[in-house]
């Protein structure tokens, strides 16, 4: 099965700060790599579709990036409504989708 | 636009079957190019899918509750289901169902959206 990996588990920052998240696949996954945001109590939301395309509604502000086991996630400028968790997950093993640990963004 | 709603008991007994159900609301659960399923979180954890059905038949399980595990759906109520069954207290979790947009066309690239706004179910005695 594939195990995704996230880095780093927890991250403190300030609102206008440029925010990046790490996920690793361990083996090659192409593009097939999603982006959820999950707020306290709410179901997961999903970001970015296929590595780097923007779901609609989702702000510009966020963009992915990568191909094959290595995949980023970026918050050009942390507002006060992305304080969350955010998870990677492949899509590429029908086997097992899975997920990473995920990554709580919180107030610095 | 497409919702999706869980409904069924928020407490089980242990050895008993959880049995949950997601309505589909906005949209045709019939449509070719989805699959239906459910996506499980441990209170204070991460998430875990659970399987996937489309509606004509295709299943696919995560190996580790496969031997458990039961997706069906139903076209007539635009609802799709899960059975998990011989449960214990490591499957207490909030349960999402899910669309899986993307699978069903040729297994191309893939994801879940939307979800459900997730139900609690609790095992304990």
């Amino acid at each position: 099965d594939i195990q995704m990996t996230q880095s780093p588990s927890s991250l403190s920052a300030s609102v206008g700060d440029r925010v990046t998240i790490t996920c690793r696949a361990s083996q090659s996954i192409s593009r097939y790599l999603n982006w959820y945001q999950q707020k306290p109590g709410k179901a997961p939301k999903l970001l970015i579709y296929a590595a780097s395309s923007l779901q609609s509604g989702v702000p510009s502000r966020f963009s992915g990036s990568g191909s094959g086991t290595d995949f980023t996630l970026t918050i050009s400028s942390l507002q006060p409504e992305d304080f969350a968790t955010y998870y990677c997950q492949q899509s590429y093993s029908t086997e097992e989708f899975t997920f990473g640990p995920g990554t709580k963004v919180d107030m610095k | 636009q497409l919702q999706l709603q869980e409904s069924g008991p928020g407490l089980v007994k242990p050895s008993e079957t959880l049995s949950l159900t997601c309505t589909v609301s906005g949209g045709s659960i019939s449509t070719n190019n989805y699959y239906w399923g459910w996506i499980r979180q441990p209170p204070g954890k991460g998430l875990e899918w659970i399987g996937m059905k489309y509606y004509s038949g295709s299943t696919y399980y995560n190996p580790s509750l496969k031997s458990r595990v039961t997706i069906s759906v139903d076209m007539s109520k635009s609802q799709f289901s899960l059975n998990l069954k011989s449960v214990t207290a490591a499957d207490t979790a909030v349960y999402y169902c899910v669309r899986n947009w993307g699978l069903a066309t040729a297994g191309g690239l893939n994801w879940f959206d939307p979800w459900g706004q997730g139900t609690l179910v609790t095992v304990s005695s």
